[in-house]
């Protein structure tokens, strides 16, 4: 089946540590995308990539960093610059359209709590 | 870049017919408008798409005026398992910001 993979499901850290989310997707889509979401809030975008090798910052990029090397990955690394991380993080991934909707295929997140 | 405006909350019965409005100050004249479900503890799952007047799919129906400053999301006959949160998030390109949604509440 295809999808978006995320993991670790859960994901537990010290403070000053830094953590890696995984993002794989087999879809074959150009762009990806991760978002954070806060209890009862609604979604932030930290990062964006339309191609490999490329990725663009999002509204709450501080603190975060990804990479691109291959068109099917996205991880995501929470540092310890991030002052609040603990926070449910949501990996997408959609066909990169010049016109049209942008449909978003979502992964079932990683949750992250600092202890 | 402003996002689009959607109430906080709605409860509803089951059984009966649902309608949330989104407003799209915003929008471009290329954006489509698409609307996402999410259930606790998931992420969010694409429902619909439209770009004016009225579209319908097997689960919900979407209608924009011709101004297309709103859209209103139609649910047909809900269920206790549309509880959820409705997202109808502003785009720009191929970059989409989300809001807070609106909170779906269905009751016996």
């Amino acid at each position: 089946d295809g999808g978006i993979t995320q993991s670790p499901k859960y994901l537990f850290r010290k403070e000053g540590q830094n953590v890696t989310l995984s993002c794989e997707q087999n879809l074959n889509h150009d762009a990806m995308y991760w978002y954070r979401q806060d209890p009862g809030q609604g979604l932030r975008l930290i990062y964006y990539s339309q191609i490999v090798n490329d990725f663009q910052k999002g509204d709450i990029a501080e603190g975060y960093s990804v990479s691109r090397e291959k068109k099917e990955s996205f991880p995501l690394t929470v540092t310890s610059a991030q002052k609040n991380p603990t926070a449910f993080y949501l990996c997408a991934s959609s066909i990169f359209r010049s016109s049209g909707a942008n449909v978003l295929t979502f992964g079932a997140g990683s949750r992250l709590t600092v202890l | 870049l402003a996002k689009t405006t959607q109430p906080i909350s709605m409860d509803s019965y089951e059984g009966q017919e649902v309608n949330i409005t989104c407003s799209h100050n915003n929008i471009a004249t290329n954006d489509y408008i698409t609307w996402y479900q999410q259930f606790p503890s998931q992420g969010p799952r694409f429902i619909i798409q439209g770009y004016k007047t009225k579209v319908t799919n097997e689960v919900a129906s979407l209608f924009i005026p011709a101004d297309r400053k709103s859209s209103t999301l139609s649910l047909p006959r809900v269920s206790l398992s549309d509880t959820a949160v409705y997202y109808c998030p502003e785009g720009a390109g191929n970059m989409l910001t989300f809001g807070g949604g609106t909170r779906l509440m269905v009751k016996p």
